[in-house]
Order: C-alpha cells, then structure tokens, then sequence
C-alpha cells in the first residue's frame, strides 16, 4: 500500500520567512495530494491538494509543488504569520471516476512561526 | 459554510463497552469516512462508505467496528467492545461526487477507554 513520509517533523522560522515542509510518497499511481492544517484540538483543515496533472499550485501565501518523476510534493508558506503555527500533514490519495479512495498521511510537522 | 459535525466531542468509556460515534456529514456529499488519530500520531484510514455500503476499510476496522447510515443525515461508527488501545481522536470526513473529490473532517469525536 501508499507510504507517505513527511520532513521535518518540527519546524520553527521568524515570522515574515518562509517556511517549507516536503512529503514522498511511494504508490505511482497516487494522483491527488492534499495539505491539511491541524490546529490544536480540532479536526484537519483541507488548505491545498494538487492533482498530478500540474506541477504547482498557489493560493495566496500558501503554493505546493509535485514531482512525479520523483514522487515528491511540498508545501511552501511564505510571509508566515503567527497564525500560521500548527501540525500540518501532507496525504496521497488515487481519484477514481468514483470518488477518492482513502487519504494516507504523512507524519506531520509541527509549525512554529516565532513573532 | 457547510461544514462536517460530530457528537459527542468527548466520550469515556470503560474496556469492554459499546460506544457509538456520530457524524453529519455535509449535506451534498455522497462519500463518507472515518478515521482515528492515537495521540501525537499520523491520522489513520478506518473505513469509507458510499452507496449504502462499505467501499473500502482498513486491518484496523476489524469485526469489532461496523458504520451506519441510519438516515438521509446521520453516519455513525459503532465499536462494539472498546479496548484501551481504541483510546484516540476519531474523525468523520465527507467528500462530493462529481468534480471535487476533497474530503472535509469534522472536528474530532475524543474516545477515551478506561
């Protein structure tokens, strides 16, 4: 089955820097690969996904990248606020004509945005 | 927004009893999901549900767990006899059919066995 590892586990930058969290996965025929924001207590937020039709895709301060070749994706936040701070998970999913099948996580990393 | 709710937020429970988790999926969505998170780990597949039935569960969603939905609203996971390993955040998720395939979770159901 998919294996989705994910690097670093913790991470803290300046507020203002960037900040950029990478994801391989193993199954090449994962094609869907979405970005989940945890804040403390509450459930995963869907931030981002790409499809493996495209190579990026942005949204404001918050872009993900994906390698096919290499089955690498990451997640860059750049101008990082104070409100960035959370466990963000990346996941691979395949989309089928019938809807996603299961999402498999990575590990998640620990975002720390230091004011 | 629409978004995915759950009941309760927190459930204790002794070893050996049933608990029922309950979820509202978004009101549009067709797809329907659970998974659990142990404490400082990876959130983890259970099972997915489409069409009245099981499209796909995991080594985890073993003869102890079964899901339901029991009307046009409500999706439920159901563990039969709970054991202290089963203690973990459990999220319901949804997604629509169609163009977008985004899975939505809601903000946890927190299952401890004591």
């Amino acid at each position: 089955g998919e294996n989705v590892e994910q690097h670093p586990s913790t991470l803290s930058v300046q507020e203002g820097d960037s900040a950029v969290i990478k994801c391989t996965y193993s199954d090449s025929a994962s094609n869907y690969f979405p970005w989940y924001k945890q804040e403390l207590g509450k459930g995963p937020q869907l931030i981002i996904d790409i499809r493996s039709n495209v190579g990026e895709k942005k949204d404001q301060r918050i872009a993900v990248t994906l390698n096919k070749t290499a089955k690498h994706f990451s997640l860059h936040i750049t101008e990082t606020q104070p409100e960035d701070s959370a466990v963000y998970f990346c996941a691979a999913s395949i989309e089928s004509n019938f809807g996603n099948e299961k999402l498999t996580f990575g590990t998640g990393t620990r975002l720390t945005i230091i004011p | 927004e629409p978004e995915v709710t759950q009941t309760p937020s927190h459930q204790v429970t002794q070893m050996g009893q049933e608990v029922i988790l309950r979820c509202v999926p978004i009101s549009n969505h067709l797809y329907f999901y659970w998974y659990r998170q142990i404490l400082g780990q990876k959130v983890e597949f259970l099972v997915s549900f489409y069409n009245n039935e099981i499209s796909e569960k995991s080594e985890i969603f073993d003869d102890q767990f079964s899901v339901e939905r029991p009307d046009g609203s409500n999706f439920t996971l159901k563990i039969r006899s709970t054991k202290l390993e089963d203690s973990a955040m459990y999220f319901c998720a949804s997604s629509e059919s169609g163009r977008s395939y985004e899975q939505y979770f809601g903000p946890g159901t927190r299952l401890t066995v004591t």
